[in-house]
């Protein structure tokens, strides 16, 4: 079955620019989408189909997606960001979730 | 505005069948298919099946191939979720989402806990 690989955990610095990388064997010809999920709620969607931001989301989230690694990047980041986040594919007409990252704005 | 909503809390014994159900408004119910998805205590997200509302196809994890049936009533725009033989792994946050292959879930339930325990 298809995996998705995300780092543990990622720290930023306040107002610098955070990364999260998703590996998978050659997710460059994936849908990736990518959810936040902050503590006690439902997860939202921040990035679909690689690098499209859903209306009310703000331009710091981008996504890229090229040969094995797809990557969310967050500018600018703020307190507000810390949270889970987790990436997904659809493989063989199944959904493929990562582990999910945590980050920590310091 | 768009929103999913599912019913209440669950508490179940071993070996009993949970059905989670989820109302949409604010949107034509058989222009989207819906997942679910569960979160276990302190786990990610994992994927539990989905189903197109316009014509009822589904397509669910292998591991919980046998035990979950996913259905929906075009009538009252919701869509349910049954999972029998529940065991204590079973014990997570049950999500409902909006969405398919390119547009990600972009709608998402509150979510229902569904507690296993003897």
């Amino acid at each position: 079955s298809y995996e998705l690989t995300q780092p543990l955990s990622v720290s930023v610095a306040l107002g610098q620019t955070a990364r999260i990388t998703c590996g998978g064997n050659n997710i460059g010809s994936k849908n990736v989408h990518w959810y936040q999920q902050k503590p006690g709620q439902a997860p939202v969607l921040v990035i679909y189909g690689d690098s499209n931001r859903p209306s009310g989301i703000p331009e710091r989230f981008s996504g890229s997606n090229s040969r094995n690694t797809a990557t969310l990047t967050i500018s600018r980041a703020q307190a507000g960001d810390e949270a889970d986040y987790y990436c997904q594919v659809w493989d063989s007409s199944t959904v493929v979730f990562g582990g999910g990252t945590k980050l920590t704005v310091l | 505005q768009v929103q999913l909503v599912q019913s209440g809390a669950e508490v179940k014994k071993p070996g009993a069948s949970v059905k989670v159900s989820c109302k949409a408004s604010g949107y034509t119910f058989t222009n989207y298919g819906i997942s679910w998805v569960r979160q276990a205590p302190g786990q990610g997200l994992e994927w539990m099946g989905w189903i197109s509302a316009y014509n009822g196809n589904t397509n669910y994890a292998q591991k919980l191939q046998g035990r979950v049936t996913m259905t929906t009533d075009t009538s009252t725009s919701t869509a349910y979720m049954e999972l029998r033989s529940l065991r204590s792994d079973d014990t997570a946050v049950y999500y409902c989402a909006r969405g398919g292959y390119t547009t990600g879930a972009d709608v998402w339930g509150q979510g229902t806990t569904v507690t296993v325990s003897s």
